[in-house]
C-alpha cells in the first residue's frame, strides 16, 4: 500500500515519560501535517512541513511538543514529559503540494496513565 | 476560538433517507472546503470537496451545497445506507494548506 503510515498504532506510557511518534508520508508528497484528535472531538492542527521551508509550528500546544522531518520523508512528533491531557489520537497527513488534498494515516492512539 | 462550527453533533437517519450536515465558517480567506469521513480506528478519508467559487458539487450520492454570502456549507447524503454510518467532518483550508476542522457529526443510518 502507498498510503500514509504511522507507528506505533497504539502507545501506552506513564505520565512524565517522553514519547516519539512516527509518520511515513506518501512517497513524493512534499507537504506533511500533524493533527491531534481528542476523544469525540475534531482534529486540531499541530504543525506542518512544506519542502525545505521553515515548519509552521503555530498549533503546538506547549514547548513539550516538537517535530522534525528529514527532507521530504519521515517525520517524528516528540512529546516530552507527557501529561494525561496529552492522551489523544495523533494523526499525520501528507499532500502533493500545499493546495492539494491531504491524505491521512490511521493515527497513533496515545494513552497516558 | 472555533473558526468552523458543525451541526448537528449526532444524526440518526433511516435507510434510504437524506442525511444533512451543516457547517459555518468565519474566515473569508479560506480557499477550499473538504468533507472527511472517518470510521472507528481509521484516519479521516476525503469524501468530497468544493471551492468557494462553486455553489454545488455532486459526486454520486454525496452533494455539497455552498453559500458564500452566508459563509455556510452543507453535506447531503442521498439514499443513506447503513454503510454510511461514520463520523463526518467538515473542514476549511487556509492558504498555508492548514485545515481547520469542525467538531464532527456522528451519523447512524438505521436499516
Amino acid at each position: 500500500g502507498a498510503g500514509v503510515s504511522q507507528s506505533p498504532s497504539n502507545k501506552v506510557t506513564e505520565k512524565g515519560k517522553d514519547v516519539e511518534l512516527r509518520c511515513d508520508p506518501i512517497s513524493g508528497h512534499t507537504a506533511l501535517y500533524w493533527y491531534r484528535q481528542r476523544l469525540g472531538q475534531g482534529l486540531e492542527f499541530l504543525i506542518y512541513f512544506q519542502g525545505n521551508s521553515a515548519p509552521d509550528k503555530s498549533g503546538l500546544p506547549s514547548d513539550r511538543f516538537s517535530a522534525e522531518r528529514t527532507g521530504e520523508s519521515v517525520s517524528t512528533l516528540t512529546i516530552q514529559r507527557t501529561q494525561q491531557e496529552d492522551s489523544a489520537v495523533y494523526l499525520c497527513a501528507s499532500g502533493n503540494r500545499v493546495n492539494q488534498p491531504q491524505h491521512f494515516g490511521d493515527g497513533t492512539r496515545l494513552s497516558i496513565l | 476560538q472555533q473558526q468552523v462550527k458543525q451541526s448537528p453533533q449526532s444524526l440518526i437517519v433511516q435507510k434510504g433517507g437524506i442525511s444533512i450536515i451543516n457547517c459555518a465558517y468565519e474566515n473569508t480567506a479560506f480557499d477550499y472546503f473538504p468533507w472527511y469521513q472517518q470510521f472507528p480506528g481509521k484516519g479521516p478519508a476525503l469524501l468530497i470537496a468544493i471551492r468557494p467559487d462553486v455553489s454545488e458539487k455532486k459526486e454520486g450520492r454525496f452533494t455539497i451545497s455552498f453559500n458564500k454570502s452566508a459563509k455556510q456549507f452543507s453535506l447531503h447524503i442521498m439514499d443513506s445506507q447503513p454503510g454510511d454510518s461514520a463520523t463526518y467532518f467538515c473542514a476549511a483550508r487556509e492558504n498555508t494548506g492548514k485545515l481547520i476542522f469542525g467538531q464532527g457529526t456522528t451519523l447512524q443510518v438505521k436499516p
